[in-house]
């Protein structure tokens, strides 16, 4: 079965709103949590990651959040843009030898 | 750009033909992973090479197989291949071999098979 699993498959929201994607993994020793972005045509691209000894990080108008205990962690973005649009993949590190990834959530920023 | 050049961009072949799938990492990276993209689907790992050597298997099909030159560069083999196998094929590079590094895409092969 998946190892990581994210929700929502698909977002749309108004320019200036927020998005949150979440995601939930089964490995307790996974503690590297990269998201990655996908535009049309191109590969995925890192746009944050956080590690299992923080909780929060912030990037900008980007933060994730990570619970350890409930093994899941979230996306927010804050002040969507029409260029937010795009696919974001959540993804955990698996047995200490790969990247699992979520399937994806299709974000559509409305102007 | 990620550093990571992966060729051809597209390629469309018959059902029974074997291709070949090319990625150079990015300067300095030693590691090497392979994923499949299916239409509307995540990723799925496929192999990784780290420095020459074959790290860890994903879902990897028995048609298909890898390997990664003394230059680092890396090869994705798909032989007798059937209608299932049309995705996009990524190559990701990182520093180490460890999964708690960031992995650096390259914009993918787009597989046909007709």
């Amino acid at each position: 079965g998946e190892n990581v699993e994210q929700h929502p498959s698909t977002l749309s929201v108004q320019e200036g709103d927020s998005a949150v994607i979440k995601c939930t993994y089964s490995d307790s020793a996974s503690n590297y949590f990269p998201w990655y972005k996908q535009e049309l045509g191109k590969g995925p691209q890192l746009i944050i990651d956080i590690r299992s000894n923080v909780g929060e990080k912030k990037d900008q108008r980007i933060a994730v959040t990570l619970n350890k205990t409930a093994k899941h962690f979230s996306l927010h973005i804050t002040e969507t843009q029409p260029e937010d649009s795009a696919v974001y993949f959540c993804a955990a590190s698996y047995n200490n030898n790969d990247m699992r990834f979520g399937a994806g959530t299709r974000l559509t920023v409305k102007p | 750009d990620s550093g990571v050049t992966q060729t051809p961009k597209h390629l469309i072949t018959a059902t029974g033909q074997r291709v070949t799938l090319r990625c150079s990492p990015r300067s300095g990276d030693l590691s090497v992973y392979w994923y499949q993209q299916s239409l509307d689907q995540g990723l799925q790992f496929l192999i990784q090479y780290y420095n020459g050597e074959e790290r860890a298997k994903g879902n990897i099909l028995e048609r298909f197989s890898a390997q990664q030159f003394p230059d680092l560069h890396s090869e994705l083999n798909l032989s007798s291949l059937e209608l299932g196998d049309s995705a996009l094929y990524f190559c990701a590079s990182s520093l180490i071999d460890n999964p708690n590094s960031p992995l650096h895409f390259g914009n993918g092969t787009r597989l046909t098979v007709t």
